[in-house]
């Protein structure tokens, strides 16, 4: 596609219900990544996939988030259980290799009520 | 552990004035270094980026930025902001593939 895609671009959820946030990168990109952006606090890192190796997971808050990537390409970030400390906007970015820029998806706002 | 860190949270200023963003990271080896802005309303976009060469760079709308690898630092510089460069700054640093940001710099510029 012509930039990078992310599904739903709000979601509003009670508390204690499962989430799914879709991210589709830029056609060929190989590299892939998540970040939650609240409030005054920058964007924190979540989880980065490179090709088939197995992605670098060191930023996930807890057992509650988890995140794959089908056939190398469509993202799901996955929040079991939400709390509302989950509410944030959720950024997906993709990049051609491990040294280029990212780019930026629009981003999905969660609000866990 | 491997951080960035932007010196200002808050940044105001006048049409005119010149702007400096400071930006320090603590990784070794080689890394890759990005300033993206987020105007209101949109999704973050690229700035300028560092990978090797010159060490002053140039990005787009007139911004530059500097690499003092003794300094670990990556300043963010304009010398002459409009009202629309009102907009959160952030800086990156690539290392081993894994993308960093800084906690960002709001930067609000009065007519």
């Amino acid at each position: 596609g012509a930039g990078v895609s992310q599904s739903p671009s709000n979601k509003v959820t009670e508390k204690g219900k499962d989430v799914e946030l879709r991210c589709d990168p830029i056609s060929g990109h190989t590299a892939l990544y998540w970040y939650r952006q609240s409030l005054g606090q920058g964007l924190e890192f979540l989880i980065y996939f490179q090709g088939n190796s197995a992605p670098d997971k060191s930023g996930l808050p807890s057992d509650r988030f988890s995140a794959e990537r089908t056939g190398g390409s469509v993202s799901t970030l996955t929040i079991q259980r939400t709390q509302q400390e989950d509410s944030a906007v959720y950024l997906c970015a993709s990049s051609s290799d491990r040294v280029t820029e990212a780019f930026f998806g629009q981003g999905t706002r969660l609000t866990v009520v | 552990a491997q951080s960035v860190s932007q010196h200002n949270h808050h940044v105001i200023l006048s049409e005119a004035a010149s702007l400096e963003l400071g930006c320090n990271y603590s990784y070794g080896g080689t890394v890759n270094l990005f300033w993206y802005v987020q105007y209101p309303g949109q999704h973050l976009q690229l700035l300028l980026k560092y990978f090797s060469g010159d060490p002053l760079v140039k990005g787009i709308k007139g911004f530059e930025a500097e690499f003092i690898k003794s300094k670990f630092s990556f300043n963010l510089r304009k010398p002459s902001v409009q009202w629309s460069d009102t907009a959160e700054y952030f800086c990156a640093v690539r290392s081993w593939g894994k993308l960093q940001f800084g906690a960002g710099t709001q930067v609000v510029v009065t007519p």
